[in-house]
C-alpha cells in the first residue's frame, strides 16, 4: 500500500493560473519535504516542514508556497505558474530530521504549464 | 553538506555485478553514506545506507573504506530492471537539508 500518496499525479494549467499539488502520508512522521525535479536534473529540495515548523531554501521562490494543516497532509501552491516552473514534483517523508534514515518519496505530481 | 561527485552515466549487461563509486573527500566525522534508485516518472527509492566499512541488505551492498572519502555501491547481478538513476547523498542528523546531487544514469543492455 502506497504510503506517501500525491495529487494529482498529472496537472495542466495555464501560464499564470494557480495550482495546488497535495501530498498525504500514512506513516505518521514528523517531516515532509517537496521537492522540484525538471526533465534529466537531480531533484531540487524547494522547502520542509518539522512538524510544523517551516524551512525554506533561500532559492526557493516565492511564487511557491506550502502549507500543512496536520501531520498527515501537505500542500505545495504555486501562484502564478510560469513556462519555468513546468516540472515533477516530489513529496518525501521521514521519521525525523536529519541525512539519517529513509526518506519515502512519492510517485510525483507532474506539472504542465501551458 | 559534504559535495558528492559520480559518474555521469554507466552501461552493463544483464547478469554482471555493477559497482558505483561515490566520491565525497569533505565527508565530516557524523555523516552517512545513502544511496537513492530512481525510475523514470516515480519518486527516488531508499537503497541502502551505511557510515563504515560494508553493508549488505537484499538489494545491494555498500563498500566503504576506511578513510570514508568514498563509497561505491554494488548491485550483484543486474537486470533491465535495474536500469535507473542512482543518487549517493552524504550528511549526519543535524542535517536539515537533504541535497541531492547529479545522480549515475545506469543503463543496463541485454
Amino acid at each position: 500500500d502506497a504510503m506517501v500518496i500525491q495529487n494529482p499525479r498529472y496537472q495542466v494549467t495555464q501560464f499564470g493560473k494557480p495550482v495546488t499539488l497535495s501530498c498525504s502520508q500514512t506513516l505518521n512522521h514528523n517531516v515532509m519535504y517537496w521537492y522540484q525535479q525538471k526533465s534529466s536534473q537531480a531533484p531540487k529540495l524547494l522547502f520542509h516542514y518539522y512538524d510544523k515548523d517551516f524551512n525554506n531554501e533561500a532559492d526557493t521562490p516565492d511564487n511557491f508556497q506550502s502549507r500543512r494543516p496536520n501531520t498527515s497532509f501537505c500542500f505545495l501552491d504555486i501562484r502564478s505558474p510560469g513556462l519555468g516552473d513546468a516540472a515533477m514534483y516530489l513529496c518525501a517523508t521521514s521519521r525525523d530530521r536529519g541525512a539519517v534514515g529513509e526518506l519515502f518519496f512519492g510517485e510525483g505530481s507532474r506539472l504542465t504549464v501551458l | 553538506l559534504a559535495k558528492t561527485t559520480q559518474p555521469i552515466s554507466m552501461d552493463s549487461y544483464e547478469g554482471q555485478e555493477v559497482n558505483i563509486t561515490c566520491s565525497h573527500n569533505n565527508i565530516a566525522t557524523n555523516d552517512y553514506i545513502t544511496w537513492y534508485q530512481q525510475f523514470p516518472s516515480q519518486g527516488p527509492r531508499f537503497i541502502i545506507q551505511g557510515y563504515k566499512t560494508k553493508v549488505t541488505n537484499e538489494v545491494a551492498s555498500l563498500f566503504i573504506p576506511a578513510d570514508r572519502k568514498s563509497s561505491t555501491l554494488s548491485l550483484p547481478r543486474v537486470s533491465l530492471s535495474d536500469t535507473a538513476v542512482y543518487y549517493c547523498l552524504v550528511g549526519d542528523i543535524r542535517d536539515d537539508k537533504i541535497i541531492f546531487g547529479k545522480g549515475t544514469r545506469l543503463h543496463i543492455l541485454p
